[in-house]
């Protein structure tokens, strides 16, 4: 069963416009979150995180959501540039699991110029 | 810092072969991570050492996987026999005290 789940195996925007990339959990012991992107040939790079106490998380460009009663978090960009364009990975941990991530399936976002 | 390294970048290998990822984590960082990517399972974590202890292999898909990390500065990934669906992207990442995971290159390995 998968525990952290990203339903939109892709996503296509317009540069200049907002990239909304969403991600559900199930394990109501996670408290930890983070977002991670790939570029092909290359692993994960980090992007953002967010801890179970807060909300909001920005920087930059970037923004993480997390509603804790959804259990939903999702990632924005504004304004998405077509260097963006990459697969976004959603993570979770919690805190008796000394930090190994759990993944979602991953979003592949095409910011078109 | 150089990050994770990992080696070789690319295995191509017959079915029955033995195969071995070597992964070199980041000086300093106490734990570290196998992760395996498919188009179908995403990214999974196949097991993970800290301070050179396996803590958790239940990724570990078979027996003929296994993983060592003799010492803070190496780990490798066995596969014995290797077999075709074992083909995937291979990911070793390491970090320290924080759950922030730092990612290899990765390994892709192709088994025919």
């Amino acid at each position: 069963d998968q525990q952290v789940k990203q339903n939109s195996p892709s996503l296509s925007v317009q540069e200049g416009r907002i990239s909304i990339l969403n991600c559900d959990y199930t394990n109501s012991m996670f408290d930890y979150f983070l977002w991670y992107k790939k570029y092909p040939a290359e692993g994960p790079t980090f992007l953002i995180s967010i801890s179970s106490i807060k909300d909001k998380n920005e920087d930059g460009r970037f923004t993480v959501f997390l509603n804790k009663s959804a259990k939903h978090l999702s990632l924005h960009i504004v304004p998405s540039q077509p260097g963006d364009s990459a697969v976004y990975f959603c993570a979770a941990s919690d805190r008796g699991s000394q930090g190994n991530l759990i993944f979602g399936k991953g979003t592949k976002l095409s910011v078109k110029p | 810092d150089a990050g994770v390294i990992q080696s070789p970048r690319h295995e191509v290998t017959e079915m029955g072969q033995e195969v071995t990822l070597r992964c070199k984590p980041i000086s300093g960082h106490n734990s570290l991570f196998w992760y395996r990517q498919t188009m179908m399972r995403g990214l999974e974590l196949l097991i993970y050492f800290n301070n050179n202890v396996p803590i958790d292999d239940s990724g570990m898909p078979e027996d003929r996987f296994s993983a060592k990390m003799p010492n803070a500065s190496f780990s490798t990934l066995k596969i014995q026999p290797s077999e075709p669906r074992d083909s995937a992207v291979y990911f070793c990442a390491s970090s320290l005290g924080v759950r922030k995971a730092f990612f290899g290159q990765g390994t892709r390995l192709t088994v025919v």
